[in-house]
């Protein structure tokens, strides 16, 4: 079955640090999202891309994070400098032309010391 | 702005027994509708989803849900659980003129089950 990878699986650094998350989107998909879910807030859209240009990032805090698809095969999402409030699971989405459904990654575990 | 409501927290369901998951949405117009379960440690997998047509959907796993306009639900229900169906549960919606949208999630629904 096609999958959506998500590096790293785990991520703990210290406040202050850059994270970069990477996901793999399924071959031939066009639209990639980016989640994170948090005990408090579960799961909110961050941002999203379709053919590689960015069409929402207004879930994003925009002074430090940053999302980008350097090519169709590779989305990143940046954290700069990270906090502590910042940790929780970020997961990658993506789905075919048409838009849904969307298939997600296992997602990547952030925790901010 | 569009909602979704997952009235239950938690749920405890004896094994082999029935089980309704309740999901209400906000929308102003038709929207698509899915249910994914999500495994400890796990990412969401794709249960069901209504686009259009019947309003009783099947899934995978033995999952099904029907979809009522009049009431903004989208329930999900399964005839007989097992263990293995412990997880959690979130309902999800997007507008389908958006195709392409993000979703929006309800809180989730922890199903626990009893032996």
């Amino acid at each position: 079955d096609a999958r959506v990878t998500q590096t790293p699986r785990d991520k703990v650094t210290e406040m202050g640090q850059e994270v970069t998350m990477r996901c793999q989107p399924i071959l031939g998909h066009n639209t990639v999202f980016w989640y994170r879910q948090t005990m408090m807030q579960g799961l909110e859209l961050l941002a999203y891309f379709r053919n590689r240009a960015p069409l929402d990032d207004s879930g994003m805090p925009k002074d430090r994070f940053s999302a980008e698809m350097p090519d169709a095969t590779l989305a990143t999402l940046k954290i700069q400098p990270s906090e502590p409030r910042d940790s929780a699971v970020y997961f990658c989405a993506s789905s075919p032309t048409g838009g849904q459904p969307q298939h997600f990654g296992d997602g990547t575990r952030l925790s901010i010391l | 702005a569009q909602s979704v409501t997952q009235p239950d927290i938690h749920i405890t369901v004896s094994e082999g027994a029935s089980l309704e998951l309740r999901c209400n949405y906000s929308y102003g117009a038709t929207p698509y509708l899915f249910w994914y379960v999500q495994s400890p440690g796990q990412g969401l997998q794709l249960l069901l989803k209504y686009f259009s047509g019947d309003t009783l959907v099947q899934g995978i796993k033995g999952f099904e849900a029907e979809f009522k306009r009049s009431q903004s639900s989208f329930n999900l229900r399964k005839p007989s659980v097992h263990w293995s169906d412990a997880a959690e549960y979130f309902c999800a919606v997007v507008g389908s003129g958006g195709g392409a949208d993000g979703l929006t999630f309800g809180k989730g629904t922890h199903l626990i089950i009893q032996p």
